[in-house]
């Protein structure tokens, strides 16, 4: 049972338009959300996070959205450009219980 | 500034050999983690810690043991290894708040033939 899920895989976008990446989640105590960034052969690095008690989070080109109520999440960047292509991953956490639940993750290519 | 690092970054196994994966961090983080993550697949959490001398199981702990003698080191441990243990492990850490961000080493391939 998978709680956290992300249905894309895959993403392709034209360098300077928007990029929209959706993740979906079943347990509905997780009360707050990150996005990480990974690039091929490295570790994931911190993006973005949103608390369950927000509904939208922006740090320069990056925005999260949250809708509690569909247990859905986003994560919007704009303008996309070609440094941003790599594997985004959504998190989910549950206050103290000390750990978080990944989604497969999906791969974002942007073309100059 | 090194945060977390992962040794050895590359190893090969023959199937039943033992190995032990070393993750140190240097920002006093009290939780740490155990992550794999294989092709297509999310990071699953094989066990992790919540302070100095615990350790705790996650979803995938079957097959593996951990460690946690001082703050500052992890250490993921495969006495028997299986090829479906071939997997590309990363280590994490982060401070003592649930929602905080975690930081990741750069990764620890490891091959079981």
């Amino acid at each position: 049972d998978q709680q956290v899920k992300q249905n894309s895989p895959s993403l392709s976008v034209q360098e300077g338009r928007i990029s929209i990446l959706n993740c979906d989640y079943t347990n509905s105590m997780f009360d707050y959300f990150l996005w990480y960034k990974k690039y091929p052969a490295e570790g994931p690095t911190f993006l973005i996070s949103i608390s369950s008690i927000k509904d939208k989070n922006e740090d320069g080109r990056f925005t999260v959205f949250l809708n509690k109520s569909a247990k859905h999440l986003s994560l919007h960047i704009v303008p996309s450009q070609p440094g941003d292509s790599a594997v985004y991953f959504c998190a989910a956490s549950e206050a103290n219980a000390g750990k978080s639940t990944f989604g497969d993750g999906t791969t974002l290519t942007v073309k100059p | 500034n090194a945060g977390v690092t992962q040794t050895p970054k590359f190893r090969v196994l023959k199937t039943g050999q033992s190995m032990t994966l070393l993750c140190a961090q240097d920002m006093n983080h009290e939780y740490m983690y155990w992550y794999r993550q294989d092709p297509g697949m999310g990071l699953r959490l094989i066990h992790y810690s919540v302070g100095e001398g615990t350790t705790a199981k996650g979803e995938v702990p079957d097959g593996y043991n951990v460690s946690r003698l001082k703050k500052q080191n992890f250490l993921l441990g495969l006495e028997s290894a299986a090829p479906s243990q071939t997997s590309v492990y990363f280590c994490a850490s982060r401070t003592g708040w649930d929602t905080g961000e975690l930081f990741f080493g750069e990764g620890s391939r490891l091959t079981v033939l």
